[in-house]
């Protein structure tokens, strides 16, 4: 079974700022996909952005990009010119290939941006 | 196109009661996701439909939460009888389908409080 783990319970920015939210996961597949979703207080869950393991290219939109390390199983999203629309819990998202594209998330890290 | 509709937004009960849920995803997405996020957790999944039938229901408890897929549309999550533990928020997600990490679209949850 896969697990994915967030380290870092809560973390905060200064607006402008730039932070980097860590995400590991461990797993005996080859190919797999990996997300990270947003929470905002209105609880929708809210796609930020998605890896494919098989591309060495890190993935980016817009202000947010991530440093996927596949060897050591590391996936962490950083978000440059944080906004207060940031604001919000950060879940990691595991998806096995071949099996119903379920999810399996890590325990979330809540991001406060600071004024 | 319109997002993943749920309803109720919240729920109050008393430990034993039933209660059910209702989701409508969004339109022509073919897989249908339940999933229970406890406070201060990441969601876990505890059903999934393709189309009308059923893929995974491995971490559904069985005894007492039942789903159902009509017409492979609107779906709807039953609890009965309820227990305290069951305090959760209950978030429905959708996918066009089952093809390799195809992103899930959330609704925004029906938080239930059991008393």
């Amino acid at each position: 079974a896969q697990t994915v783990t967030q380290s870092q319970p809560e973390m905060s920015v200064q607006e402008a700022e730039t932070v980097t939210l860590s995400c590991t996961y461990d797993t005996s597949e080859n190919n797999y996909y990996l997300f990270w979703y947003k929470q905002p207080p209105s609880r929708q869950m809210i796609l930020v952005i998605r890896q494919e393991a098989y591309k060495q290219q890190n993935a980016t939109e817009n202000r947010f990009s991530v440093n996927f390390q596949k060897a050591a199983k590391s996936f962490s999203l950083k978000i440059s010119d944080s906004q207060l629309g940031d604001t919000a819990m950060y879940f990691c998202a595991f998806m096995k290939i071949n099996a119903g594209n379920m999810l399996t998330f890590g325990g979330g890290t809540r991001l406060m941006v600071k004024p | 196109e319109a997002g993943v509709a749920q309803s109720p937004r919240y729920k109050i009960i008393e430990k034993r009661q039933s209660v059910a849920f209702w989701c409508n995803p969004i339109s022509g997405h073919a897989t249908l996701y339940w999933y229970q996020q406890i406070l201060g957790q990441g969601p876990k999944l505890l059903i999934q439909f393709q189309n009308n039938g059923v893929v995974d229901d491995s971490q559904l408890p069985k005894d007492r939460f039942s789903a159902e897929r009509l017409k492979g549309v609107d779906s709807t999550l039953k609890i009965q009888p309820a227990k305290l533990e069951d305090s959760a928020v209950y978030l429905c997600a959708s996918s066009l389908g089952q093809g390799a990490g195809q992103p899930q679209h959330f609704g925004d949850g029906t938080r239930l409080s059991i008393l």
